[in-house]
């Protein structure tokens, strides 16, 4: 089945870990992105790939590193730098700027 | 300033009860989409409907209707005779021409009461 797949789908770590959530698309499209979502705060942009080996930082991009080495693959590293990083992390592919397809999301948690 | 507005944080209706989401947005492009979106207690955001800024002809699809008005920038959303599996939050989204972000509103949180 086409379609975009995060995982894990829950996530707890210590304060002071890195951490990286995974997000793999094969819809072969181009574009990915990854968003933070709080409660009543709607989806805030954290990083997105227009193509692969290039990423630009969206609007709350520190704290956070990615990579796209493929283009299947947009995995998100949630540094010790994140003051706050507790939140639900939903990833997204596009094949333009028509619409974006979201995976399940991960739900970390910093104990 | 925000680009896409969702003025309702929650609203709650009773079964068969009609309900509209508002969702207004801002932008200098000409070009431009439009989206709304599902996000149930799952999480997984569920596509509804995409628009395009020449296309402000309404669409009904069963009980869902859009009403997109260039005039006052806004592109709302109707339940008709709601039902107890429409309740989830509802995101309003813009695509601006020029560039590959998107921009949502902050949601619209609906309960449908039995």
């Amino acid at each position: 089945d086409g379609g975009i797949t995060q995982s894990p789908k829950y996530l707890f770590r210590k304060e002071g870990q890195n951490v990286t959530l995974s997000c793999e698309q094969n819809l072969n499209h181009d574009a990915m992105y990854w968003y933070r979502q709080d409660p009543g705060q709607g989806l805030r942009l954290i990083y997105y790939s227009q193509i692969v080996n290039d990423f630009q930082k969206g609007d709350i991009a520190e704290g956070y590193s990615v990579s796209r080495e493929k283009k299947e693959s947009f995995p998100l590293t949630v540094t010790s730098a994140q003051k706050n990083p507790t939140a639900f992390y939903l990833c997204a592919s596009s094949p333009s700027y028509n619409e974006q397809f979201f995976g399940p999301g991960t739900r970390l948690t910093v104990l | 300033a925000q680009k896409v507005t969702q003025a309702q944080t929650e609203i709650s209706v009773v079964e068969k009860e009609d309900v509209t989401l508002d969702c207004v947005y801002e932008t200098r492009d000409t070009t431009y989409y439009l989206f709304w979106y599902k996000q149930p207690p799952s999480g997984e955001l569920v596509f509804l409907i995409r628009r395009n800024s020449f296309d402000e002809q309404n669409e009904i699809s069963g009980r869902y209707s859009w009403n997109f008005q260039k005039s006052t920038s806004s592109f709302n959303f109707t339940i008709t005779a709601s039902q107890v599996v429409d309740s989830a939050v509802y995101f309003c989204a813009l695509s601006e021409g020029s560039g590959n972000q998107f921009y949502f509103g902050t949601g619209t949180s609906l309960t449908v009461i039995p």
